[in-house]
């Protein structure tokens, strides 16, 4: 079956330190991959994306994620972490391009970023 | 950039009763929405996929029903849950496909959801 995994239900982090959110897929074919941000009570918010090319993706409020085919992973990264960084976090794939669209999500990660 | 409105943003009703969410593309088209529902702190689990001007097609398990989906214009999709019971409550995400991205690749944009409480 068809499948993202985040496995960190929590990451915590120091402001100014590297932050990590992992996420790895299994799923057929060359899949698009996805980050979203939500916030309490709101919806997703599009951070980035990969769907060819350059392996290392850059995205929204300094968050950039790299591809990794052979691990089938895309964990989301930044350099320096924020307090207003804190939130959940989506890693989504969407298996087949051309598809009806559908994205399948990871179960979240929340980020934890202590001043 | 796209912008997704979802209203209400946040309803109470009472058990039985029917309440009608409405999701909007406000500056692009969408020839295809999706509903979303999502339990606290949980991840969203897709309900059904609703295309402009057909039936909508309800993921396994979701009761077509219970919840009715329609998209009668390329900026509007409305999701109506039938005589709501207590754990109908949930917090209901849509997104939408703008049909002008580039070849291959629609992008989805999400709405800001609606908290849905049924006393």
């Amino acid at each position: 079956a068809q499948s993202v995994a985040q496995p960190e239900d929590q990451v915590n982090v120091a402001e100014g330190n590297p932050l990590t959110v992992k996420c790895t897929y299994s799923v057929s074919g060359n899949p698009y991959l996805f980050w979203y941000v939500q916030y309490p009570n709101r919806g997703l918010q599009f951070l980035l994306k990969y769907i060819t090319g350059d392996n290392l993706v850059k995205g929204s409020y300094g968050f950039e994620a790299e591809f990794n085919k052979s691990q089938t992973s895309f964990h989301l990264k930044k350099p320096s972490a924020l307090v207003s960084d804190s939130a959940l976090y989506f890693c989504a794939v969407r298996p087949l391009p051309g598809n009806t669209g559908k994205l399948i999500f990871g179960q979240g990660t929340t980020l934890q970023v202590k001043p | 950039g796209a912008v997704v409105s979802q209203h209400p943003s946040w309803v109470i009703c009472k058990s039985g009763t029917s309440v009608k969410i409405e999701c909007r593309s406000l500056d692009f088209q969408a020839t295809t929405m999706f509903w979303y529902r999502q339990f606290p702190k949980q991840s969203l689990m897709l309900m059904a996929t609703s295309n402009e001007g057909s039936k909508a097609t309800y993921e396994q398990g979701v009761e077509k029903d219970k919840f009715l989906i329609n998209h009668a214009s390329l900026t509007l999709s409305t999701l109506t849950v039938t005589s709501a019971h207590p754990e109908d409550s949930s917090f209901y995400i849509c997104s939408a496909r703008d049909v002008s991205g580039e070849a291959g690749y629609n992008e989805q944009f999400f709405g800001p959801g609606t908290r849905l409480t049924v006393l």
